[in-house]
């Protein structure tokens, strides 16, 4: 079965260092895997996938992430945060088997202080 | 692009009533949708998969006839809880990915989202 894990349930940073919001994961096959970003009282936002090739993905708003088949990790990363990065984090997997269906991790709090 | 509206935003209603929730995608035509509930400071909890013209596949421990879900159209799904108590108060969120059919690379676009409280 598929899933994913965030370790963290919250991240604290400051505004201007780099961050990192861990996320690992269980699939059989290959991983179609996604960050979303959740904002007070909304719905989620979609910043970046990863579905095959480059290890390193780009996406919206400066966030990157680093896929690691080895590790079977997908940790999201921004260089230099910004207080405005504050909100619900989540690393999602979607299911391959047939059914469709997109597997949330259960999200990271993040925190950037000014 | 990829606009998914939901409505409405929030919505209290007294308990043993029922409440029909809207997901339209505005710009693009969604043959599958997706309803999900959010517990407070939880992650999301996919309630059933919306398919336009047939009926919607539920989740397991997911009541069918307590959440009846309708995909009338390629743009509209509705969500309605029946008899709704207490314990149904929940932030509900739908979503759906561009285009006909399904493709995993595909991204889901979500509604900002439906507040319930039953009092």
């Amino acid at each position: 079965a598929q899933s994913v894990a965030q370790p963290e349930d919250q991240v604290n940073v400051a505004e201007g260092n780099p961050l990192t919001v861990k996320c690992t994961y269980s699939v059989s096959g290959n991983p179609y895997l996604f960050w979303y970003v959740q904002y007070p009282n909304r719905g989620l936002q979609f910043l970046l996938k990863y579905i095959t090739g480059d290890n390193l993905v780009k996406g919206s708003y400066g966030f990157e992430a680093e896929f690691n088949k080895s590790q079977t990790s997908f940790h999201l990363k921004k260089p230099s945060a910004l207080v405005s990065d504050s909100a619900l984090y989540f690393c999602a997997v979607r299911d391959n088997t047939g059914g469709f269906k997109t597997i949330f991790g259960a999200g990271t709090r993040l925190f950037v202080k000014a | 692009g990829a606009v998914v509206s939901q409505h409405p935003s929030w919505v209290i209603c007294k308990s043993g009533t029922s409440v029909k929730i809207e997901c339209r995608s505005l710009d693009f035509q969604a043959t599958t949708m997706f309803w999900y509930r959010q517990f407070p400071k939880q992650s999301l909890m996919l309630m059933a998969t919306s398919n336009e013209g047939s009926k919607a596949t539920y989740e397991q421990g997911v009541e069918k006839d307590k959440f009846l879900i309708n995909h009338a159209s390629l743009t509209l799904s509705t969500l309605t809880v029946t008899s709704a108590h207490p314990e149904d108060s929940s932030f509900y969120i739908c979503s759906a990915s561009v285009g006909q059919g399904f493709s995993y690379n595909s991204p889901l676009h979500f509604g900002n989202g439906t507040r319930l409280t039953v009092t």
